[in-house]
């Protein structure tokens, strides 16, 4: 499979704990995002690469989270000090970054339990 | 108020019947625009680009009116797989790569 994928699909953690998750996108895409989705909501944006800089960030994105993408290749995106108003699924997006239309394209998504 | 708006329905509607959805934006400077569309627990896929001019792939038909900043979705002869969640979502070039979503429209077609 050539799609984004995303490690772990589910996870539920307790109040108070650090979660990581991974994101591995589409091979020679140079930009990636991260976008969080509550239920009966559009993803909102969170974050964005292009390689291994991070060039935007959300103020969804409090000091508690933290996204990573040293190689330009696959990204993390850690939650400390997880709240139960941290869950929600958190999606994984990447595009070429070429073109006029910046298409992007999304992973399964990493669906975050905090109880 | 939101950057995009959408009827978040539900719509539900016969196999084969004809149906529309509307979207309207906010920011006069987006410059790419989507129709994606979700299934239940899924990831958002995109369906089709949206061109200035007006685009059709086999029986989804997009528009776009940018004077009016906003921008629809037609299905033909809508078949029992098209039920899901549409999602219509701009993009502005300059600055911010983000992809901005509406709440979604959610279509149910009935047999």
């Amino acid at each position: 499979d050539t799609g984004v994928s995303q490690d772990p699909r589910h996870k539920i953690t307790k109040r108070g704990q650090n979660v990581t998750f991974r994101c591995d996108p589409i091979s020679e895409h140079n930009r990636l995002y991260w976008y969080r989705q509550t239920l009966g909501q559009g993803p909102e944006f969170l974050t964005y690469f292009q390689n291994e800089a991070q060039l935007e960030k959300s103020r969804l994105l409090s000091d508690r989270f933290s996204a990573e993408r040293p190689k330009g290749s696959f990204s993390t995106l850690e939650i400390q000090r997880t709240e139960q108003g941290d869950s929600a699924m958190y999606l994984c997006a990447s595009s070429p970054g070429q073109g006029v239309s910046y298409e992007q394209y999304f992973g399964p998504g990493t669906r975050l339990t905090v109880t | 108020r939101k950057e995009v708006e959408q009827d978040p329905g539900p719509f539900n509607v016969p196999e084969g019947a004809t149906v529309a959805f509307n979207c309207t934006y906010s920011n006069s400077a987006s410059q790419s625009f989507f129709w994606y569309r979700q299934d239940c627990r899924k990831e958002p896929k995109l369906l089709m680009s949206v061109y200035s001019s007006g685009n059709e792939d086999g029986r989804f038909t997009a528009q776009l009116n940018r004077a009016s900043q906003y921008i629809s979705l037609l299905i033909r002869d809508s078949k029992l797989s098209d039920s899901a969640t549409y999602l219509c979502v701009v993009n502005k070039i300059q600055g911010a790569q983000k992809l901005v979503f509406g709440q979604g429209t959610r279509l149910t077609i009935n047999p």
